[in-house]
């Protein structure tokens, strides 16, 4: 059975600090999605990995991808306030499993 | 791209009773995807819906409590059936097209 494990579970950021995400799966997939969620709302998509060595960048947060290693990284640079959220990597196998999720905090 | 509804948005319900909850899509598509999200958790997946056939239901999830219709290529329903308060939890329908996986808004259900 395919399992999915992200973390740090929690995470506590200063403005303009620099963290990554790591999301680890445990069978063959060629498709990793990683997704944010405020309170309350539904997931909003981020990226979406296709490929070994696949980088995706959108503002502040840049996502990568090794097929090999069974790895995910979610990689926030220069966090800023907005950007506190929930997010979840999720893996496509038949079906789609989600990590435990992220809660990110950032602090002035 | 594809849009996703979903009704009612939330409810509040007593135990022992049931809820069906509508997922309705702004186009055709093969596979529907009902998820749950128990407070503070992330998704758990319930069930894969074809259309004409019956839903295929993950491990620790049976028709008997949550059966699924799925009437055509856009719409499906969700049924929590004899609802106690653990079954309070936010419910996704999700859709894939090509390679995205959409999202409904969900419907945040409290069980009193």
């Amino acid at each position: 059975e395919l399992k999915v494990e992200q973390n740090p579970l929690f995470l506590s950021m200063q403005e303009g600090k620099n963290y990554t995400i790591y999301c680890n799966y445990s069978t063959t997939s060629d498709r990793l999605y990683w997704y944010r969620q405020d309170p309350g709302k539904s997931l909003e998509s981020l990226f979406v990995l296709l490929s070994n060595g696949a980088v995706k960048q959108e503002g502040r947060l840049m996502a990568s991808l090794d097929t090999k290693a069974r790895l995910s990284t979610l990689h926030i640079t220069a966090a800023v306030h907005d950007l506190s959220a929930t997010y979840f990597c999720a893996v496509l196998n038949n079906d789609m499993r989600f990590g435990a999720g992220t809660r990110l905090t950032v602090k002035p | 791209s594809a849009v996703i509804s979903q009704k009612p948005s939330r409810d509040i319900c007593q135990r022992g009773t049931s809820l069906t909850i509508q997922c309705q899509v702004d186009s055709q598509v093969t596979m529907m995807f009902w998820y749950r999200q128990q407070p503070g958790q992330s998704l758990t997946l319930i069930a894969t819906a074809n259309q004409g056939s019956e839903a295929t239901y993950e491990s620790g999830f049976v028709i008997d409590k949550f059966p699924i219709s799925r009437p055509n290529l856009t719409f499906s329903t969700l049924t929590v059936s004899n609802m106690s308060p653990e079954d309070s939890s936010i419910y996704l329908c999700s859709v894939g097209v090509l390679y995205e996986q959409y999202f409904g808004p969900g419907t945040r259900l409290t069980v009193t």
